[in-house]
Formats: C-alpha cells, sequence, structure tokens
C-alpha cells in the first residue's frame, strides 16, 4: 500500500546551523509532496510544498528537493533559530488523492 | 488561504456515549474531506474519505460502524464516534482541498477524551 518513511525522529542543532529532514515514498505516482509544521495541541501549517514536475524549491531559508526516479525527497533548514523547533511532517498524495504522511520529527534548535 | 473550520475544539464524554464532530469548508466547496487520527507523538493516520453524497472510504483497520461519517453538503462533513472508548481518546483533524489537485487544508483539530 501507500507507505511514506521519514527520518530522523528526532533532531537536534545549534541555533544557525542547517536541519535537513528526509523521507521517501512508495507510490511511483504520487504527485505532490507537501511539508507541514506542527506545534504541540494545533494543526499542521503547511510550509512549502513541491510537485512532480519540479526538482527544487524554495522559499526564504526553506527549500525542498525531490529525486522522483529514487522516491526520495527532503527538507532543508538553513540558519535554524529557536522559533523553528516543532514537529515536522512530510506526506506525498498518492495516485488515489489521499494525503499519507511521514511518521514526523521533532526538531529542537539550541540557543 | 482556504478556511476549514472544526467543532467542537475539545470534548470530554463518557465511555459508551457517542459524540459527533463538524468539519466545515467555510469559503469554499469541498467535494471530498479526509478525517485523520493523531494520536500522542504519533504522526496523523489517515481514517477515511469523505465524499460529498456518497459513502465514505475507510482506510484498513478503521470501523465504519464505529466511526460513522456524514457528507450530506458541500461544506459539511460529520464524523460520529460511537460508542466512544478510552483507547479513542485522540486527536482528530479533518482536512479539504479545494479539487483533487489542490493544497490540503486543515480544520483546528478535535481532542476527544473518553473517560
Amino acid at each position: 500500500g501507500e507507505n511514506v518513511e521519514q527520518h530522523p525522529s528526532t533532531l537536534s542543532v545549534q541555533e544557525g546551523d542547517s536541519a535537513v529532514i528526509k523521507c521517501t515514498y512508495s507510490d511511483s505516482a504520487s504527485n505532490y509532496f507537501p511539508w507541514y509544521k506542527q506545534e504541540l495541541g494545533k494543526r499542521p501549517q503547511l510550509i512549502i510544498d513541491i510537485r512532480s514536475n519540479v526538482g527544487e524549491k524554495k522559499d526564504q531559508r526553506i527549500a525542498v528537493t525531490l529525486n522522483k526516479t529514487a522516491k526520495h525527497f527532503s527538507l532543508h533548514i538553513t540558519e535554524t533559530q529557536p522559533e523553528d523547533s516543532a514537529v515536522y511532517f512530510c506526506a506525498a498524495k498518492s495516485s488515489s488523492y489521499k494525503l499519507i504522511f511521514g511518521s514526523g520529527t521533532r526538531l529542537l534548535v539550541r540557543p | 488561504g482556504a478556511v476549514v473550520s472544526q467543532h467542537p475544539s475539545w470534548v470530554i464524554c463518557k465511555s459508551g456515549t457517542s459524540v459527533k464532530i463538524e468539519c466545515r469548508s467555510l469559503d469554499f466547496q469541498a467535494t471530498t474531506m479526509f478525517w485523520y487520527r493523531q494520536f500522542p507523538k504519533q504522526s496523523l493516520m489517515l481514517m477515511a474519505t469523505s465524499n460529498e453524497g456518497s459513502k465514505a472510504t475507510y482506510e484498513q483497520g478503521v470501523e465504519k460502524d464505529k466511526f460513522l461519517i456524514n457528507h450530506a453538503s458541500l461544506t459539511l462533513s460529520t464524523l460520529t464516534v460511537t460508542s466512544a472508548h478510552p483507547e479513542d481518546s485522540s486527536f482528530y483533524i479533518c482536512s479539504a482541498s479545494q479539487g483533487a489537485q489542490g493544497e490540503l487544508f486543515f480544520g483546528e483539530g478535535s481532542r476527544l477524551t473518553v473517560l
């Protein structure tokens, strides 16, 4: 079935350093890959997304790369700040239009 | 972006009772809505796909007779947890998109606690 794997489960970085979170997906027909930031008790907030016709997308300190051949996509956060601390989820929209989430990464940015 | 509203935001009920959660798309029509469940420190797990005017499609392992979904209009989907038990305590989140290819918008979530 459709599956999205996400690594690492936890990530601790020093303020100002970069953070990278990686995901793989199983459905080769997936064509939409969003990334969400979720704070405790809140709904997921979309921070960036990429479609399958693009290999990379950047928005200020956040970038996402997509390798369709390998079915990998990654989130890159540069110049991390303490307010970036949260749980991040990758997701993939399958050929059946369902959005399947990865297991999540708890990011801690140390001041 | 589009707004999806969910109600109630939190609810406490006794074991054996039923609880209804509403999900509304406020400024767009949503032919399809999705219901997710999130246990503490876990990911969002898709429970079912709610289609306006037809029966919901449930994911494997989700009991359709326990989690009743009704999508009677293009702006409202409801999830009823029937005969709730403590293990049903969770964060339930709905989502909707403007068409199959559109961005998914999430409701605020509903935290259910079953005593």
